[in-house]
């Protein structure tokens, strides 16, 4: 079974540019995350989909971030314009239907964001 | 609102020796806790969770964690380091019933000496 996939790995733009980040989840996997984490710190929680609908968006830093995810199967975050603060890893997850919160997320491999 | 605590940002041991890496919880309802590991260009991992059973917990690869509500604590051990146990380390807190957002601690890489 595919685990979770995002694209791409690497990503490296100038500010002000605008930069779109893919992620799969695992088939079948109503819930979504996405994560960030900026160098030397935490791992952040930014957003939250249940199927296509977004549940929790309580961490996304500002309106410059965009997150859909169309037919609730995968889902794309944009980053328009990009800042140098928006640099950093940003991470996927995903994990079966419920919020009960005891649920195993899974995550990708992540998309390293630098920001020149 | 919950967080998590993790002491030591970079532990070190040797080949064999026991592994301990401390996690320390706040959360305002009781609590689900999680340990992830992530390898070099890899996702995080789970190791183990605790989902309010049984205090003591086993993982994968011989890690095991407990769960003491009066110290909010949630350590992580293994009886002995092997090299490939090398890797960055997180817990991570999630509310009950409360929605599955996890509120991670800046993690620890653990460092496996010969």
């Amino acid at each position: 079974e595919a685990g979770v996939t995002q694209f791409p790995s690497h990503s490296v733009i100038e500010k002000g540019q605008t930069v779109t980040l893919r992620c799969d989840p695992i088939s079948g996997h109503d819930n979504l995350y996405w994560y960030r984490r900026v160098m030397g710190k935490e791992i952040k929680f930014l957003l939250h989909f249940v199927k296509e609908s977004k549940q929790d968006e309580s961490g996304m830093p500002n309106n410059r971030f965009l997150a859909e995810r169309t037919g609730g199967t995968y889902s794309t975050l944009k980053v328009q314009p990009a800042e140098l603060e928006d640099s950093g890893v940003y991470f996927c997850a995903s994990s079966l239907i419920g919020t009960s919160g005891r649920n195993e997320q899974f995550f990708g491999p992540g998309t390293r964001l630098t920001v020149l | 609102a919950q967080s998590v605590t993790q002491l030591g940002s970079h532990v070190s041991v040797s080949e064999g020796a026991l592994v301990l890496l401390r996690c320390n919880y706040s959360s305002s309802v009781p609590p689900y806790l999680f340990w992830y590991v992530q390898y070099p260009n890899q996702g995080l991992q789970l190791l183990l969770k605790y989902t309010s059973a049984a205090t003591l917990v086993k993982g994968i690869n011989d890690f095991e964690a407990e769960f003491k509500k009066s110290e909010t604590s949630f350590h992580l051990t293994k009886p002995s380091a092997h090299m490939s146990d090398a890797a960055e380390y997180f817990c991570a807190v999630s509310a009950t019933g409360g929605g599955n957002k996890l509120t991670f601690g800046t993690g620890t890489q653990l460092k496996v000496e010969l």
